[in-house]
């Protein structure tokens, strides 16, 4: 079975500043998607940026973009001009094609002013 | 645009009793999937659906049950409602079984 692994439970950032959230996975698989979601205290998922394992390219989306490291097994989120409002849980999560979503324990970012 | 409703959006129920949650995927989606988040956890997967017919399983328990039905909204049917069956229920929508899953606001259900 896959396992995602989060390794940092907590992250604290100032507003403005740079942060990367890590995110590794194990996965015997060559073909495979992986994605970065947002939970607000809201607690709704949003969906922050996605990953096909066979582009090498690492994908963006304005402030957000991924360091995709595919022999690594490595997949972490950089959170460039952080704003109060990207304060949330992230979670990192793979999915084979086609199937579920296996997430992982998932990071608590702080934004301070 | 139109996003994932679920309905209702928050649920009491007693011990014992039953619960039925409804996803209504986003338009010209055909692909949905049922997760259940307890507190403080991350998301864990329940069932999914592609084209009205069960496509994956996960920690499903048996007294739980689901279907994806003509219009491709689908419910999940949930019996003899446990204590620990409180959580937060999330439905998810793709265009295909390869794309990308939307959420859902999630249903809040509380068993007393």
């Amino acid at each position: 079975a896959q396992t995602v692994t989060q390794s940092q439970p907590e992250m604290s950032v100032q507003e403005a500043e740079t942060v990367t959230l890590s995110c590794t996975y194990d996965t015997s698989e060559s073909d495979y998607y992986l994605f970065w979601y947002k939970q607000p205290p809201s607690r709704q998922m949003i969906l922050v940026i996605r990953q096909e394992a066979y582009k090498q390219q690492n994908a963006t989306e304005n402030r957000f973009s991924v360091n995709f490291q595919k022999a690594a097994k490595s997949f972490s989120l950089k959170i460039s001009d952080s704003q109060l409002g990207d304060a949330a849980m992230y979670f990192c999560a793979y999915s084979s094609s086609g199937y579920a979503l296996n997430f992982g324990k998932g990071t608590s970012l702080l934004v301070t002013p | 645009a139109a996003g994932v409703i679920q309905s209702p959006r928050h649920l009491i129920k007693e011990k014992r009793e039953t619960a039925t949650l409804k996803c209504y995927p986003i338009p010209r989606h055909d692909t949905v999937y049922w997760y259940q988040q307890g507190p403080g956890q991350d998301p864990q997967f329940l069932i999914s659906f592609y084209e009205k017919m069960q496509s994956d399983k996960g920690s499903i328990p048996d007294r739980f049950s689901a279907q994806q039905f003509s219009d491709y909204h689908s419910e999940l049917n949930m019996s003899s409602l446990e204590l620990g069956d409180s959580a937060l229920y999330f439905c998810a929508s793709s265009l295909s079984y390869t794309d990308t899953q939307y959420f859902g606001p999630g249903t809040r259900l509380t068993v007393l």
